[in-house]
């Protein structure tokens, strides 16, 4: 059990578009879902928390207005980036938690911007 | 605040070769500590856990021990072989909220 998928798991878009990425617990209920972003050979840095039925809490230096999260059930959370340009291409990875401790990673979605 | 400090890579081996990526770790709390995995073009799968002081994580050969009093969780793996090449993660959790180090990356090489 604990599956988290993403979709699509590769999307190519032009700039000033917008893009939305979804993410889905398969076989539990997550009360919390992350969002990350990574970059080529680095760590994940993390952009939001996204609670049911709440708004996202963004960290520091992630605009809100252009990375829009939606947590709209237990089971998926979408991460809309907007108007994107080249500089936000990226490997975007989601994460459900069903509790303290437990944290479940979706398989990622590489967006590359052109 | 909650960090982890991990060993820079990359890190490259001969198969059967012992493993070893240190991780060291400060928190102001209890935190859990863990290792994931990450191979190419994929995203992070657990490999091991500690929740407490002096527990022991160990999965597919792997193993890691939580040290309070070196504030270390280091991965250690006797034979490695190629398809343990990808990039590892050290990571402490405090409140739901993860910390991740810079990841290793590991080539093992035949």
């Amino acid at each position: 059990g604990a599956v988290v998928s993403q979709h699509p798991s590769w999307v190519i878009c032009k700039s000033g578009t917008s893009v939305k990425i979804e993410c889905r617990s398969l076989d539990f209920q997550a009360t919390t879902m992350f969002w990350y972003r990574q970059f080529p050979k680095q760590s994940l840095m993390l952009m939001a928390t996204s609670n049911e039925g709440s708004k996202a809490t963004y960290e520091q230096g992630v605009e809100k207005d252009k990375f829009l999260i939606n947590h709209a059930s237990l089971t998926l959370s979408t991460l809309t980036v907007t108007s994107a340009h080249p500089e936000d291409s990226s490997f975007y990875i989601c994460s459900a938690s069903r509790g303290r401790d437990e944290q479940y990673f979706g398989p990622g979605t590489r967006l590359t911007v052109t | 605040g909650d960090s982890v400090t991990q060993m820079e890579g990359p890190v490259t081996l001969s198969e059967e070769a012992f493993l070893t990526i240190n991780c060291t770790y400060t928190a102001t709390g209890y935190p859990s500590l863990f290792w994931y995995v990450q191979y190419p073009g994929e995203g992070l799968q657990l490999l091991l856990k500690a929740t407490k002081a002096d527990d022991k994580g160990s999965n597919k050969g792997f193993e890691a021990t939580y040290r309070k009093e070196t504030t270390s969780f280091h991965l250690e793996k006797g034979s490695v072989q190629v398809s343990d090449s990808a990039v590892y993660f050290c990571a402490l959790v405090t409140g739901n909220q993860f910390y991740f180090g810079t990841g290793t990356s590991l080539t093992v090489i035949p």
